[in-house]
Order: C-alpha cells, then sequence, then structure tokens
C-alpha cells in the first residue's frame, strides 16, 4: 500500500522560508511523478506543482502564484519529496498536502498546515 | 487559466436516491491525441484529504463503489452517485489537467435531507 506522510508545517514569518517533506513508502521510488497542494482554511485545492520522476527527467512544473518561490525536489536516498517554500506571505497559510501523479492525484498525504503570521 | 464551475455549491439528497453535481470548463479538456477528456473528480470528507473518484472523465478508480460515475465531454461533466449513501456526505471536487496550471472547482457539498 503507497502512503505519503507531510511534516515541517508550523508557525513562520512573513517572508521566512520553510520546508515541507513528503516520506513515501509502498512505491517504487523514481517511477512516479509527485505533485504539491495546498487548502486555505474552509477552501478549495489549489495545485501547486508537480515533480517528474527520475524516469521522465525529474524536472518540475509549477503554478505562477507560486513560481520562484516554491522549489519541489527529490531526495532519493531517503524517499522524500520536498517543498520548499521561500518569502512566505500570510496567503500561504493552508494545508499543504503532497500526492503522487503528475495529472491526478492518487493518494494524498494527510497533509501539514502552515501557517505565516506575525 | 482554466476556470472550473461547479453546480450546485451544495445539494441535500434523501438516502438512495440520485445525486447529481455539475462541472464545466471554460475551455475545452478534450485530448485530441487520445480522445480522452483531462478531467477527475475526487471526495473530500470531513478532515480527511481529498480521494480520487474518476479519472479522465469517466474511469472509476479502483477500490470506487459503482454508485459514483463521471460523464460529459469537450467543457460539460457530470459526477452521478446513484444512489445515495451516508457514507457519501462528502466535497465533490472537478479537476482538469489540461492546461497548466491544473485547476479545481470550487467544490459541491453533498448532505443527507
Amino acid at each position: 500500500e503507497v502512503q505519503l506522510v507531510e511534516s515541517g508545517g508550523g508557525l513562520a514569518q512573513p517572508g521566512r522560508s520553510l520546508r515541507l517533506s513528503c516520506k513515501t513508502s509502498g512505491l517504487s521510488f523514481g517511477d512516479n511523478a509527485m505533485s504539491w497542494l495546498r487548502q486555505a482554511p474552509g477552501k478549495g485545492l489549489e495545485w501547486l506543482g508537480f515533480i517528474r520522476s527520475k524516469t521522465y527527467g525529474g524536472a518540475a512544473e509549477y503554478a505562477a502564484s507560486v513560481k520562484g518561490r516554491f522549489n519541489i525536489s527529490w531526495d532519493d536516498s531517503k524517499t522524500i519529496a520536498y517543498l520548499q517554500m521561500s518569502s512566505l506571505k500570510t496567503d500561504d497559510t493552508a494545508v499543504y498536502y503532497c500526492a503522487l501523479g503528475a495529472l491526478w492525484f492518487d493518494p494524498w498525504g494527510q497533509g501539514t498546515l502552515v501557517t505565516v503570521s506575525s | 487559466d482554466i476556470v472550473m464551475t461547479q453546480s450546485p455549491d451544495s445539494l441535500a439528497v434523501s438516502p438512495g436516491e440520485r445525486a447529481t453535481i455539475n462541472c464545466k470548463s471554460s475551455q475545452s479538456v478534450l485530448y485530441s491525441s487520445n480522445n480522452k477528456n483531462d478531467l477527475a473528480w475526487y471526495q473530500q470528507k470531513p478532515g480527511q484529504p481529498p480521494k480520487l473518484l474518476i479519472y479522465w472523465a469517466s474511469s472509476r478508480e479502483s477500490g470506487v463503489p459503482d454508485r459514483f460515475s463521471g460523464s460529459g465531454s469537450g467543457t460539460d461533466f457530470t459526477l452521478t452517485i446513484s444512489s445515495l449513501q451516508a457514507e457519501d456526505v462528502a466535497v465533490y471536487y472537478c479537476q482538469q489537467h489540461h492546461d497548466t496550471p491544473w485547476t479545481f472547482g470550487q467544490g459541491t457539498k453533498v448532505e443527507i435531507k
């Protein structure tokens, strides 16, 4: 069974950085794309970006709203995907999910809450 | 960006009755190369992450009960729950993966009447 577990959320001040992790288990690491999405409190879902599998070159694509501020990467040795977030804004407050896949997303992790506030 | 608009925003259905959720995209999401629609449906129960129900507009994900079905093509899509069960109470989202950024509908809340 594929499982994804996010960590690294918490309280951050505006302008600061935060790195989220997505620990994977039960899948062939390197053969899957990974996406990051978020959901602001009481709101809908927003796609942030995905990173292709190593098989397909490992490049990433991002939503315009986070391009240049957020970076998605793999750590092969630890079967972990990362979301590095910089120049955080109060609007970035949300539950952040990692999810397997590049086009549709299945499964999703349980999410980690990021609160950006001074 | 492709705008996804769902209707209604919420609906209440009696147990065993049909629930129908509509999703309209601002431009066609039909992928001409394979004649498939780049449209997925998700279910999100309170306090849980979303769960994939349908991909390619009408392909049911493994393990999803067959009372859930997807239909439509081009710009107009429908998620149907043929016989609503108590455990189907959730918010349902459509999502297009035709052009980046992938975008979601605003969600439809389904409740028991």
